[in-house]
């Protein structure tokens, strides 16, 4: 199974830092990448998604893809404690086919 | 704004039971997956389904498993004997033709067997 690696966590960010969070992955044939974020007891929820190299920003979410290096990473700015969650990353190769997730990065971020 | 949707939230049922989950994707999408996360461990993907028939399973998905798409609007997953080591949060997920890998997940059914 090609993997997606994930640091388990926690991190701990004071709010209104900056959080980062990375994900590797090994299948070089991935073509689409993720990030859901997951509270405790419920479902994914789509954070971002990205396809090409470099950066994608929305509001206050920075996704980073290096395909070269097989690496993928989220920013979060101005981190608010409803922003403790567990990130996931994910990746497909395409089209309709499966996601396959990392197990998480938990955050949590404190007043 | 649309989401998808499953019954029940909560499932108990003893071992060797069948059980069906349900799902109701968004109105529009046409690509449809089932995902289980087991305590504490990572989302896997079960079965993937398009134009009425599976597209891709995992190894997980084996004999004792089926999906259907009984209707316009329903997605169930069913499990013909359960064990217990299929315990865990099912998520069903959905995706348009638009975004094929862009997948809306669904608040989960947990099932628990006893």
């Amino acid at each position: 199974q090609k993997e997606v690696e994930q640091n388990s966590g926690p991190l701990s960010v004071p709010e209104g830092a900056i959080a980062s969070l990375n994900c590797t992955y090994s299948d070089r044939g991935s073509q689409s990448f993720f990030w859901y974020r997951q509270y405790s007891g419920k479902s994914p929820e789509l954070i971002m998604s990205i396809y090409s190299n470099g950066d994608k920003e929305d509001g206050r979410f920075t996704a980073q893809l290096n395909k070269a290096s097989q690496y993928v990473s989220l920013l979060i700015r101005d981190s608010q404690p409803s922003d403790s969650a567990t990130y996931l990353c994910a990746r497909s190769s395409g089209g309709y086919n499966k996601l396959i997730f990392g197990a998480g990065t938990r955050l949590a971020v404190h007043p | 704004e649309p989401e998808v949707t499953q019954t029940p939230s909560h499932q108990v049922t003893q071992m060797g039971q069948e059980v069906i989950l349900r799902c109701v994707p968004i109105s529009n999408h046409l690509y449809f997956y089932w995902y289980r996360q087991i305590l504490g461990q990572k989302v896997e993907f079960l079965v993937s389904f398009y134009n009425n028939e599976i597209s891709e399973k995992s190894e997980i998905f084996d004999d004792q498993f089926s999906v259907e798409r009984p209707d316009g609007s329903n997605f169930t997953l069913k499990i013909r004997s359960t064990k217990l080591e299929d315990s865990a949060m099912y998520f069903c997920a959905s995706s348009d033709v638009q975004g094929p890998d862009t997948q809306y997940f669904g608040p989960g059914t947990r099932l628990t067997v006893l």
